[in-house]
Parts: C-alpha cells; structure tokens; sequence
C-alpha cells in the first residue's frame, strides 16, 4: 500500500520562475493538504482540496495555486518566485469525514537561486 | 496568539532514558484533535501518537504515550526508553474544525538527541 508520494524530491529555480510540485495521495485518501516548511520552522497550512476544489487556505499569496485531479492527485504551482520560497513542501492525504489527521509524504525541497 | 506552542528548542537524554516533550495550545474550538510527529532529517513527517479532545483516557503506543491535561492545555509527549534513533525533530499539532473542514496547525518543533 503506496504512501504518499511527492516529485520532484529536490529542485532548484531562479527567483521570478514558475514552478509545480506533484502529489500522490495515501491509497484510499481523497484530501490534499499542502504545507510549506522553512529551515528550522514547523509546517505551515497553505491549502487543501477536496472533490477537486480549494476547500480551505492559509495566509499565503495568490502566487500560490494548486489542482486536484479526479484521481484524487494532486499538484502546487508557485508563480514569479522569491527567495524566501525556498522551503521544504509536504503534502499530506487524508480521508474525508476522518479526524484522525494526516499521512505525509517525503516532500519536496525548493530552492530559489 | 500561538495555537501551538512547544518552548524546547533542543533537548538531550541518555539512551534508554525516558524524556518529555512540553506542548501547549489554544483553541476555542470544543472538538479537536492533538498529534505528535517526528520528522528525521530525511523530512517525512511520521505520525507517533494522537488524542482527541473528547478521549477519556491519555493515549499510547508503544514507547509513546501523550499526557493530555485539558484544563491546563497541555498535550506533552513522553517517550519512555530512548534509543538512538529517536533523534529527530518532533513536533507538536492540532486538528480542528470537523470532517472535510479540518486544518491541522503545527508548533515550531523540539530537536531531541539521545545520547549514547
């Protein structure tokens, strides 16, 4: 039974690109969270799907978009990115309904150059 | 103000020690969840260990067990016998909200390191 899966593992980009980060949901789970995590700091909410919709978002800017595929996947865009993107980002599944929290994945390490 | 709060930095313990990881939150919400998570430098977050608001009794597994006092907001972690590779980041969150509307909220983590 596949965890959650997150590509690329590693990835570097230079400030006021565009990048997308790609998620894999926990077989069985149909909700996506986001988090982005700096050097140092605990995850931070940036937003979850759920029935292909942003259902909830934290304080982060409009540069940050996302997607839900009917296959319960799951990618992250940043546009025109700044340095201080540069941060560790996990995605979580979870199933709907279930208050048990999160399975994650490995993440994805962006650095903006 | 801090949902989650966790005021260790770092901490040290002697392997096969028992050591306690402070947490505490705020939240208005009647029904939630608390969770600890250990994240090893490779950065996956692994799930240790969760109580929900409501539970009567403090929750275990295995080495791991969560000291939920309600009244006092506080969810600490203990981890009895350390080993080695308990070192790791460890952080402290908090689900609220209900069904498809939850949103876990994390602490700044405690770096612990079992000491040979």
């Amino acid at each position: 039974d596949a965890g959650v899966t997150q590509s690329p593992t590693h990835l570097i980009k230079t400030r006021g690109q565009q990048v997308t980060l790609r998620c894999s949901p926990k077989s069985g789970h149909d909700t996506v969270s986001w988090y982005q995590q700096a050097l140092g700091q605990g995850p931070q909410f940036i937003f979850q799907y759920y029935e292909e919709e942003e259902r909830q978002r934290g304080n982060f800017p409009d540069r940050f978009s996302g997607h839900q595929f009917p296959n319960y996947s799951s990618e992250l865009n940043v546009n025109a990115l700044l340095l201080g993107d540069s941060a560790l980002y996990l995605c979580a599944s979870s199933l709907n309904e279930v208050n048990y929290g999160y399975t994650f994945g490995s993440g994805t390490r962006l650095t903006v150059v | 103000a801090q949902k989650i709060t966790q005021t260790q930095p770092g901490m040290f313990v002697q392997e096969k020690e028992a050591v306690t990881l402070d947490c505490t939150y705020d939240t208005s919400d009647p029904s939630y969840g608390l969770f600890w998570y250990k994240q090893p430098s490779s950065g996956e977050m692994i799930f240790l260990i969760y109580q929900g608001s409501y539970d009567q009794q403090n929750a275990t597994e295995g080495r791991y067990s969560l000291n939920f006092q309600k009244a006092r907001k506080s969810a600490n972690l203990v981890i009895s016998a350390s080993q080695l590779g308990d070192s790791a980041m460890y952080f402290c969150a908090m689900r609220e909200g209900y069904g498809g509307y939850q949103k876990v909220t994390f602490g700044t983590g405690t770096k612990l390191q079992v000491i040979p």
